[in-house]
């Protein structure tokens, strides 16, 4: 059981540059989302989703997108990275209903130059 | 809007005492609460939940938290710290009917330093 997995595990990217980070469960759970960690500021929340097809804006949207086409699959896309998206992003990953805490995967720490 | 709030940056503690890290909540409905800690260079881990029942839960490690809905608190607490508990760790908050889009809250984290 592979729980939450994301990859990469770091990168650099130059300003302007687009990218992908990729997140996938295997427990068959509702709900997915992405988190920024910066210091001082716990985890802020960038996008959710409560199931494939449906997603929505968490707390800090600009400058990301995602998509669910999948139950398991919930990428997250920089269109132009900016340095002040430089930060440690988590995906989670939980049930809507049942036992319900949430599962993260080992995060990837980001970084713009 | 729900909230989490965790009033120390950072707790000390000597090992061998008891610690207590300290979380606040805001929701509209009845709260699912959260514990994770984070090692350096880690992931999130899970510690114990508040879900309904007894107010005192027990979770990993030797840790517990004590839910009281009439202050909004939900605090971390350990009888013996050992040097092995320093971590940043992480309050989290779910209203799973009344709003909030099952969204999952975090505080800002508090960083726990266990000396010897």
């Amino acid at each position: 059981n592979a729980g939450v997995t994301q990859t990469p595990k770091f990168q650099v990217l130059k300003t302007g540059q687009s990218m992908t980070l990729q997140c996938a469960q295997d427990m068959n759970h509702e709900y997915m989302s992405w988190y920024r960690q910066d210091p001082g500021m716990g985890l802020r929340l960038i996008h959710y989703s409560v199931g494939a097809g449906i997603t929505d804006q968490g707390e800090v949207p600009n400058g990301y997108n995602v998509s669910r086409s999948t139950t398991e699959d919930f990428p997250l896309r920089l269109l132009s990275a900016a340095p002040s998206q430089t930060s440690v992003y988590f995906c989670a990953s939980y049930r809507v209903w049942g036992a319900p805490e949430a599962f993260f995967g080992q995060g990837t720490r980001l970084t713009v130059v | 809007a729900q909230s989490v709030a965790q009033p120390e940056d950072q707790v000390n503690v000597a090992e061998g005492n008891p610690l207590t890290v300290k979380c606040t909540y805001s929701v509209s409905g009845n709260p699912y609460l959260f514990w994770y800690v984070q090692y350096p260079n880690r992931g999130l881990q899970f510690l114990l939940k508040y879900i309904t029942g007894d107010n005192l839960v027990k979770g990993s490690y030797g840790f517990e938290a004590e839910f009281n809905k009439s202050q909004t608190s939900f605090h971390l607490k350990k009888p013996s710290a050992l040097v092995s508990d320093s971590a940043l760790y992480f309050c989290a908050v779910r209203d799973p009917v009344t709003g909030g889009g099952n969204k999952l809250t975090f505080g800002t984290g508090t960083q726990l330093k266990v000396e010897l």
